[in-house]
């Protein structure tokens, strides 16, 4: 397996441009989620999935689109890039949104804009 | 979800036992305790997860106190591949995960 997988590594972005960040897991699993990072904080919760066509915010939601047209797919789209946008983003996955199951995390994404 | 407090830095001597503390005084009947660790800017990994009962897996063990007010987990024999940024979470559900700062746990030779 390759577990959760994301893509592109990095990004540079001017303000207002849009983008898609991907994210993929081959693992079968239901709940799906994104998250940022900022320097030297924790990982807040962006938006989430707990099922393909279903979709709901987290923390974070503002500026941020998402979709799940299927199970191993979960792309965030960035509508009209900020310079606080910048950030890390990392996609997770679980078998489950239940409390019983791990999150397995994504290598990240380092999204900067200028 | 209940909130978690963790110490910002601790150090550890290579080979030694690492615990690492967690207090979640306001954990609720249904929340799991769980750990997961990040190396420099890797994704977060899971270590470890439990709900009253002590746990052990390869990499760790996690110990709950009878209260389920804090817990520790747990490094039998740190390594420098250790040195890491530690999160306690409390979570009822994937999409209820918060993490805080965590604790920077230094793993020296």
């Amino acid at each position: 397996n390759a577990g959760v997988t994301q893509t592109p590594k990095f990004q540079v972005l001017k303000t207002g441009q849009s983008m898609t960040l991907q994210c993929a897991q081959d693992m079968n699993h239901e709940y799906m989620s994104w998250y940022r990072q900022d320097p030297g904080m924790g990982l807040r919760l962006i938006h989430y999935s707990v099922g393909a066509g279903i979709t709901d915010q987290g923390e974070v939601p503002n500026g941020y689109n998402v979709s799940r047209s299927t199970t191993e797919d979960f792309p965030l789209r960035l509508l009209s890039a900020a310079p606080s946008q910048t950030s890390v983003y990392f996609c997770a996955s679980s078998y489950s949104p239940s409390e019983r199951y791990e999150q397995f995390f994504g290598p990240g994404t380092r999204l900067t804009v200028l | 979800d209940a909130k978690t407090t963790q110490p910002p830095s601790m150090d550890c001597a290579e080979g030694r036992a690492a615990n690492l503390p967690c207090n979640h005084s306001t954990i609720s009947g249904n929340e799991y305790v769980y750990w997961y660790r990040q190396i420099h800017s890797q994704g977060p990994q899971y270590i470890i997860h439990g709900l009253k009962n002590n746990e052990t897996n390869e990499m760790a063990s996690l110990i709950i106190t009878e209260d389920r007010k804090s817990s520790t987990l747990i490094l039998p024999h740190a390594t420098l591949r250790d040195t890491a940024v530690y999160y306690c979470i409390v979570a009822a559900g994937g999409f209820k995960t918060i993490f805080g700062a965590g604790t920077r746990l230094f793993v020296k030779a």
